[in-house]
């Protein structure tokens, strides 16, 4: 069955560093996501993109967030200058279509960020 | 806004027991309800869905019924496994187009032999 690669499984970094977290959606989905889940509160959407171009993002995802396709397969979302409050865990998700209910979202496993 | 609150785990039971979760959603117009299913080492996987009221979501035993009147979508299964041990999450999309969801903060189920 398809699925949604992510790496690092977990990434440890410190505060104000750069960080990458790469995905790879399934190959027929035009539909790319990011939500993430501090732990123990609720997994959070943070950016919907599609045609190379961000469609809705939260309000989470600020000016620090960027996300990238940058040939085709993989899907990046970059935090510029990592805070402590950035340590979550980081879904990549991605979908064939935008209809509501008769399509779903198909998850990666998650990246576990933890900033020091 | 909209909303999903579910009940709070562990949810501790035996094999073979009865197991329910608590699930209810406060949203504006006629959101699609979903619980997804995560594994240890594993993504989120759909587990059901329903897009509108009175719909019931079953696969694998559980069931799960879309009711508006109570704005619930509480999750079932008459006998659970071992197998089943898990995190649960509820969540309902947002009728914006781009399938946005929102989640529930998931309840952790711990079935022992």
């Amino acid at each position: 069955e398809p699925e949604v690669t992510q790496t690092p499984s977990h990434q440890v970094t410190q505060m104000g560093q750069e960080v990458i977290l790469r995905c790879v959606p399934i190959s027929n989905h035009l539909y790319f996501y990011w939500y993430r889940q501090i732990l123990g509160q609720k997994v959070e959407f943070l950016v919907s993109f599609y045609n190379n171009e961000i469609s809705e993002k939260s309000e989470i995802f600020d000016d620090q967030f960027s996300v990238e396709r940058p040939d085709g397969s993989n899907f990046t979302l970059k935090i510029r200058s990592t805070k402590l409050e950035d340590s979550a865990m980081y879904f990549c998700a991605s979908s064939e279509s935008q209809v509501s209910g008769a399509n779903v979202l198909t998850f990666g496993a998650g990246s576990r960020l933890t900033v020091l | 806004g909209n909303s999903v609150t579910q009940m709070e785990g562990p949810v501790t039971l035996s094999e073979e027991a009865f197991l329910t979760i608590n699930c209810t959603y406060t949203a504006t117009g006629y959101p699609s309800l979903f619980w997804y299913v995560q594994y240890p080492g594993e993504g989120l996987q759909l587990l059901l869905k329903a897009t509108k009221a009175d719909d019931k979501g079953s696969n694998k035993g559980f069931e799960a019924t879309y009711r508006k009147e109570t704005t619930s979508f509480h999750l079932e299964k008459g006998s659970v496994q071992v197998s089943d041990s898990a995190v649960y999450f509820c969540a309902l999309s947002e009728d914006t187009g781009f399938q946005k969801l929102v989640f529930g903060t998931g309840t952790r189920l711990l079935v022992s032999p």
